[in-house]
């Protein structure tokens, strides 16, 4: 059964980079062509998604975030990871990371997710 | 990308029938059959119960049907039950290769 775990920081300073991990279990990343993806939920609001990475690399993200934010893969860990740089109190959220559901389809639902992670943004 | 739109609450008695309308345009939910739709309690990890706009993964409830008219995608929900209660989420693949939610729907069950 596949199963997703975020790590990080749960306090980042304004103007800091936001750095998250999410260690796939249960599963390789490498070996089979799905989507990846970073979501979150700040308190209280909707969900955002963030950007999405093909096993293989390549990545697509929310214009709206887009020059602040990178997601990479690291087949060798099982793990890929969110970097948002410059972070604000807005960036207060939930973070989930998750799989797109079907084999090479990130218009596929998000299934499974990991528990999320609360990410504050404070001095 | 702006945010699909969805009322911000909906409700009803048990064992009506209620629907949630997603709002987005001929970039997202017009442009595609890729609308999602999620369920999320308190707390909890959102779970999709809707994928490519009207099909119920296996385990969710007939009672869960989703369609799609225009740029307006509907989850429809029948026979409402109090475990019903939550948070819904329509979300759509979009012509430029990304995603974008709603801005989510809370259903309250009288």
């Amino acid at each position: 059964q596949l199963q997703l775990q975020e790590s990080g920081p749960g306090l980042v300073k304004p103007s800091e980079t936001l750095s998250l991990t999410c260690t796939v279990s249960g599963g390789s990343i490498s070996s089979s062509p799905y989507y990846w993806g970073w979501i979150r939920q700040s308190p209280g609001k909707g969900l955002e998604w963030i950007g999405s990475i093909y096993y293989s690399g390549s990545t697509y993200y929310n214009p709206s975030l887009k020059s602040r934010v990178t997601i990479s893969v690291d087949t060798s860990k099982n793990q890929f990871s969110l970097r948002l740089r410059s972070v604000t109190a807005a960036d207060t959220a939930v973070y989930y990371c998750a799989r797109h559901n079907r084999l090479g389809s990130r218009a596929d639902p998000f299934d499974p997710w990991g528990q999320g992670t609360l990410v504050t943004v404070s001095s | 990308q702006s945010a699909l739109t969805q009322p911000a609450s909906v409700s009803g008695s048990p064992g009506q029938s209620i629907t949630i309308s997603c709002t987005g345009t001929s970039s997202d939910v017009g442009g595609y059959k890729y609308v999602s739709w999620y369920q999320q309690y308190p707390g909890k990890v959102p779970k999709f119960i809707i994928y490519d706009v009207s099909n119920r993964p296996s385990g969710v409830s007939n009672r869960f049907s989703g369609s799609k008219s225009g740029n307006t995608a509907s989850l429809t929900i029948s026979g409402l039950q109090a475990e019903d209660e939550a948070d819904y989420y329509c979300s759509s693949y979009t012509t430029t290769g990304t995603v974008v939610f709603g801005g989510g729907t809370k259903l309250t069950v009288l």
